[in-house]
């Protein structure tokens, strides 16, 4: 069974804080995504990860980034966490190709206060 | 105006009855999903479609390419089917999806 964590279900943090999310993935895939989850809005991409160091911008980048070190974990940074930032976040990762069958984590519910 | 739209956004049934929630999309597509998500959170995967019907247990896929239309349909619904049901779908080789908002079902005992 393909396995995505991520490393928290529930996170407060406060204006201005860095916050790291993080997610690991145990079946080798070479794609790795971060969403987040709005009502109203669906998920929408963030960033895009392809290869180990390798990233891509997705439909709402900004205010975010992303570190790809080793190909199981994909990090989603906030350098400064605002209240907009209050969401639930969702990783996810595939092979290349497949029809492009994501598996997702868990979530994390993000609140800025 | 979305890619994906879907409807009904909010649907209410009782226990048993057939239900069926509509995706239509404005982009040429490689492949279709149809995604479940409980309260909670986690996500997981349906169906793919890249054309024709799929069958699963009480669950069943269907699109039409021509019509850029898919549907996804519940038989005998239950109260654990209650969940969000979102479609997303893959436009040509690329490995990224784009998505509806979601349907949000309850089904009543």
């Amino acid at each position: 069974d393909v396995k995505v964590t991520q490393s928290s279900r529930y996170l407060v943090k406060r204006t201005g804080e860095k916050v790291f999310l993080e997610c690991v993935q145990d079946m080798d895939h070479e794609n790795m995504f971060w969403y987040r989850q709005d009502p109203g809005l669906g998920l929408r991409l963030i960033y895009f990860s392809y290869d180990v160091k390798m990233k891509e911008k997705g439909d709402i980048p900004e205010g975010y980034s992303v570190s790809r070190e080793k190909k199981e974990r994909f990090s989603l940074i906030l350098e400064s966490a605002s209240t907009n930032q209050t969401s639930m976040y969702l990783c996810a990762s595939s092979f290349s190709g497949r029809l492009g069958e994501q598996f997702f984590g868990p979530g994390t519910r993000l609140t800025v206060l | 105006k979305n890619e994906v739209e879907q409807s009904p956004q909010n649907l209410t049934a009782q226990e048993g009855e057939f239900i069926t929630i509509n995706c239509s999309y404005s982009v040429g597509i490689s492949a279709l999903h149809w995604l479940q998500q409980h309260p909670g959170g986690g996500i997981v995967s349906l169906f793919m479609l890249s054309s024709g019907k799929k069958k699963h247990g009480r669950l069943i896929a269907t699109i039409n390419i021509q019509e850029k239309h898919s549907s996804l349909h519940i038989t005998a619904s239950h109260p654990r089917d209650s969940a969000v049901y979102i479609c997303a779908v893959r436009s040509g080789g690329g490995n990224k999806l784009t998505f509806g908002t979601g349907t949000q079902l309850k089904v009543e005992l």
